[in-house]
């Protein structure tokens, strides 16, 4: 089954101790994006990346890090977590075929409380 | 700055109506404008795509139309069942497609 694949579902931290979202595809996508969705303000998204090795900046990239060492998978990092990231986060991806013409597959949700 | 506006109020509609959701954008000229259906707990998912050169698409029940004159879609949900309750958000995006932003979404309840 074609899937984008988060963990964890919940996580409960602590202010400044790192932690890392895993986010997967099986679809062979080039592309793939992180989201935070916030009461009122929508899909923000944080970070995308078009390809291995290639990322760049969303609109809200401040206190987050990614890598994509691997086509398949595309981590978000937070080095020191703040309350103010109390969030639920969403990755997604999406084909070539152009890439504004492709539609976005999301994973179900990682909710993050950071206290 | 790019803004996509829609309606933050409930729609409440009984059962076998026609619902219909606004976007609206303003900043932004758009290649691609998608509708996604969000349940609560879940990510979205993909409903329709439609391309600034065309004014409607339909696809079983879902109608979308996109008016870039007016910098508006409105998507038609016809014979609504409450299936169909569910939160409903607007994407745009350029033709490189590699920022796509989101509307807050619209939450539709059907009543039975």
């Amino acid at each position: 089954e074609a899937q984008v694949t988060q963990n964890p579902r919940y996580l409960i931290t602590v202010t400044g101790k790192k932690l890392t979202v895993t986010c997967s595809q099986n679809m062979n996508h080039e592309y793939m994006s992180w989201y935070r969705q916030d009461p009122g303000l929508g899909l923000r998204q944080i970070y995308y990346s078009m390809n291995v090795e290639v990322t760049d900046k969303g609109d809200v990239p401040e206190g987050y890090k990614v890598s994509r060492k691997e086509k398949r998978n595309f981590p978000l990092i937070l080095e020191s977590p703040s309350p103010n990231q109390t969030s639920l986060y969403f990755c997604a991806s999406k084909g070539a075929g152009g890439f504004g013409n492709s539609p976005l597959h999301f994973g179900n949700g990682t909710r993050l409380t950071v206290t | 700055s790019q803004k996509i506006e829609q309606n933050s109020e409930a729609l409440n509609i009984q059962e076998g109506k026609t619902a219909t959701l606004t976007c609206n954008y303003t900043n932004y000229s758009p290649a691609y404008l998608q509708w996604y259906r969000q349940d609560p707990g879940r990510g979205p998912v993909f409903l329709l795509l439609i391309r600034e050169n065309e004014k409607e698409k339909r696809k079983e029940r879902l109608k979308v139309t996109f008016d870039t004159t007016l910098k508006q879609s409105l998507f038609h949900i016809t014979a609504s069942q409450p299936a169909d309750s569910a939160t409903y958000l607007c994407a745009l995006d350029s033709t490189g497609g590699f920022k796509t932003i989101f509307g807050a979404g619209t939450r539709l309840f059907v009543k039975a």
